[in-house]
């Protein structure tokens, strides 16, 4: 498979908990997208990288939201003190730089209980 | 703020019948594209539009840009269950990265 790759594909976390996600996107890929996605919404732009930079974030996105791209491949996603809100699907998607199509994961289900 | 506005949010219609769903907005967009969302999974791109006025079709899917380039429409013929899903509109505004999403129309067929 070569598409985006996700991991965990649900995630169940006491509120407090740190939680951490992982986004394999198509190798090619020089963007990496991250959103956040509640249930009958579109999905919502988190953060963006282009190769290991971080270029772009969301001032939606607090201070407990971390992520990293560090070898330009691979990203992870850290949600530091989970809280109920915080509850979502989180996609990952990449892209070619200059390319418009964003293709995407299939997503992790974060549930704070 | 540029804003894409989803019409309907929500149909549910019999299997065999024809439908529309609309994304509209006062932005020019230098690109839009729909995708169909199943649940628990994320976003499968259908078609990108890039030309005013472009129509494209997949199989019982035609999409089709409009002339300004700030608005479009999805319709389908002959309805399916299979066609069961949530339909998103996204659009890229110049050079941006960034897409602007639509809230999607959650569609359901009934057979």
């Amino acid at each position: 498979d070569t598409g985006v790759s996700q991991d965990p594909r649900h995630k169940i976390t006491k509120r407090g908990q740190n939680v951490t996600f992982r986004c394999d996107p198509i190798s090619e890929h020089n963007r990496l997208y991250w959103y956040r996605q509640t249930l009958g919404q579109g999905p919502e732009f988190l953060t963006y990288f282009q190769n290991e930079a971080q270029l772009e974030k969301s001032r939606l996105l607090s201070d407990r939201f971390s992520a990293e791209r560090p070898k330009g491949s691979f990203s992870t996603l850290e949600i530091q003190r989970t809280e109920q809100g915080d509850s979502a699907m989180y996609l990952c998607a990449s892209s070619l730089a200059g390319a418009d199509i964003q293709y995407f994961g299939a997503g992790t289900r974060l549930s704070v209980l | 703020t540029q804003l894409l506005e989803q019409s309907p949010q929500f149909l549910s219609i019999q299997e065999g019948e024809n439908l529309t769903v609309y994304c509209n907005s006062s932005s020019v967009f230098s690109s839009l594209q729909w995708y169909r969302q199943e649940p628990g999974e994320g976003p499968v791109l259908l078609v990108t539009v890039v030309t005013g006025g472009e129509v494209k079709k997949l199989k019982r899917l035609t999409f089709q840009f409009g002339d300004a380039r700030k608005d479009s429409s999805l319709h389908i013929t002959a309805a399916q269950p299979g066609d069961t899903g949530l339909y998103l509109c996204a659009g890229q505004a110049g050079s941006n990265y960034q897409l602007i999403w639509g809230a999607g129309t959650k569609l359901i067929i009934k057979p």
